[in-house]
């Protein structure tokens, strides 16, 4: 069974700092993974989509990178700002079934 | 707005009434999916459909749930003698076919049921 951990849970950063969360994944037989992002209350809004075959994918001031064989992955982010605030979670597709599993999220804090 | 639709937004509900929601999914994309998340956890997967096929179910989904996609258009997700532990946002999503196909969600429904 697929499980996926974001770490960390919180993270509290001043704006203009930079950033990384990071989220592993048991089960290295996905076809991509996808960083989402949360607002309070909100659905999710995807920021990035990496195939298994990618090793990084970026937009704007977002890059995630992937390293399936040994199951983790991280979303940099850079010169934080306040609107960055959110939950971002990540979600893995395939391995043994057609679905995203997902992380329990980390909820970013990024304070003026 | 050619994204995920989700109907109703909000649910308020008493306990061991009916529920239904709907999901308008993006055109043409015939894969949707619906997940349950609650406070402070990740979305969790309920019932897949590929086109009006149902291909998978959670044992999450309990036998007072049940999901529909009538013509592989849009979907309906009903819970029968709702209970308080079915409050939580429900999402839909939708992808193209084959394995890279990037999943798109909508805002979600709420349920609250007191």
């Amino acid at each position: 069974k697929q499980e996926v951990t974001q770490i960390p849970a919180a993270l509290s950063v001043p704006e203009g700092e930079n950033l990384v969360l990071n989220c592993s994944f048991t089960d290295s037989a996905i076809y991509n993974l996808q960083w989402f992002r949360q607002d309070p209350g909100k659905g999710l809004t995807s920021l990035l989509l990496i195939q298994s075959s990618q090793r990084e994918q970026t937009s704007g001031r977002l890059n995630a990178s992937l390293d399936k064989s040994s199951g983790r992955s991280t979303l940099y982010i850079a010169a934080s700002q306040p609107g960055d605030s959110a939950t971002y979670l990540c979600a893995v597709f395939g391995g043994s079934n057609y679905k995203l599993t997902f992380g329990k999220g980390t909820l970013l804090t990024v304070n003026p | 707005d050619t994204g995920v639709s989700q109907n109703p937004r909000h649910k308020i509900t008493k306990r061991g009434q009916n529920v239904t929601f709907r999901c308008d999914p993006i055109s043409e994309h015939n894969r949707l999916y619906w997940y349950r998340q609650t406070l402070g956890q990740g979305p969790e997967f309920l019932t897949y459909f590929q086109n009006e096929a149902q291909l998978e179910k959670s044992r999450l989904l309990s036998d007072r749930f049940s999901a529909e996609r009538p013509k592989g258009s849009f979907s309906t997700l009903e819970i029968q003698r709702t209970e308080q532990g079915d409050s939580a946002m429900y999402l839909c999503a939708s992808s193209l076919p084959g394995e890279g196909a990037k999943a798109f969600f909508g805002q979600g429904t709420r349920l609250t049921v007191v």
